[in-house]
């Protein structure tokens, strides 16, 4: 069973600093995506990572994904306010189709 | 281009009832999906449809009937309602690219549903 661990589950950040989160998955997988939730809406689609070493960079934040170690990170430079919001991984595999997501991290990011 | 239509938007229930949720697709995508989101525990996965004409079950199907109707259409059914399955539901879909692997799903806007 695809087990996929995302920590840590709170954080609350200052602006202007950096971060990182992380997502570890319990099985051979070399698809990961990462989604933002922001409250009462739905899944918006951040990155997605289709191989070992990929490396996506959207603004502040930049995902990469490690398959040997089952690994990926959500790395967030110089922190804004508008970046406050749920962040999911979501892994591929597992012997099912469709994704097995993490809990979500929720983010605040305070003035 | 609307995306992944789901409806409605908020429901009450009592329990025992029964209702339908709606979805629809317009991205011409094969695989459709059903999944319910809780405080805490992410999403999981209830059931989905890899192409017109098949279902199958997910991590949490017990309660749950679905329906893919044609290639766009993919309902969620809940025949008895109860408490526990007071949540949000998310009807997503995903393109297979020629055979590869990219699941990347587009959600809809979601269901909240409370059973009394």
């Amino acid at each position: 069973e695809l087990k996929v661990e995302q920590n840590p589950l709170f954080l609350s950040m200052q602006e202007g600093k950096n971060y990182t989160i992380y997502c570890n998955y319990s099985t051979t997988s070399d698809r990961l995506y990462w989604y933002r939730q922001d409250p009462g809406k739905s899944l918006e689609s951040l990155f997605v990572l289709l191989s070992n070493g990929a490396v996506k960079q959207e603004g502040r934040l930049m995902a990469s994904l490690d398959t040997k170690a089952r690994l990926s990170t959500l790395h967030i430079t110089a922190a804004v306010h508008d970046l406050s919001a749920t962040y999911f991984c979501a892994v591929a595999g597992g012997g099912a189709d469709g994704l097995t997501f993490g809990k979500g991290t929720h983010l605040i990011i305070q003035p | 281009n609307a995306g992944v239509t789901q409806t409605p938007k908020f429901q009450v229930l009592k329990t025992g009832q029964s209702m339908t949720l709606q979805c629809a697709q317009d991205m011409n995508h094969n695989s459709m999906y059903w999944y319910r989101q809780d405080p805490g525990m992410g999403l999981r996965l209830i059931y989905y449809s890899a192409s017109e004409g098949t279902t199958d079950k997910g991590e949490v199907p017990n309660g749950y009937n679905v329906s893919r109707l044609n290639k766009r259409e993919f309902s969620l059914r809940l025949e008895s309602a109860a408490p526990s399955q007071t949540s949000v539901y998310f009807c997503a879909s995903s393109e297979r690219q020629g055979g590869g692997t990219n699941e990347k799903l587009f959600f809809g806007s979601g269901t909240q549903l409370s059973v009394l």
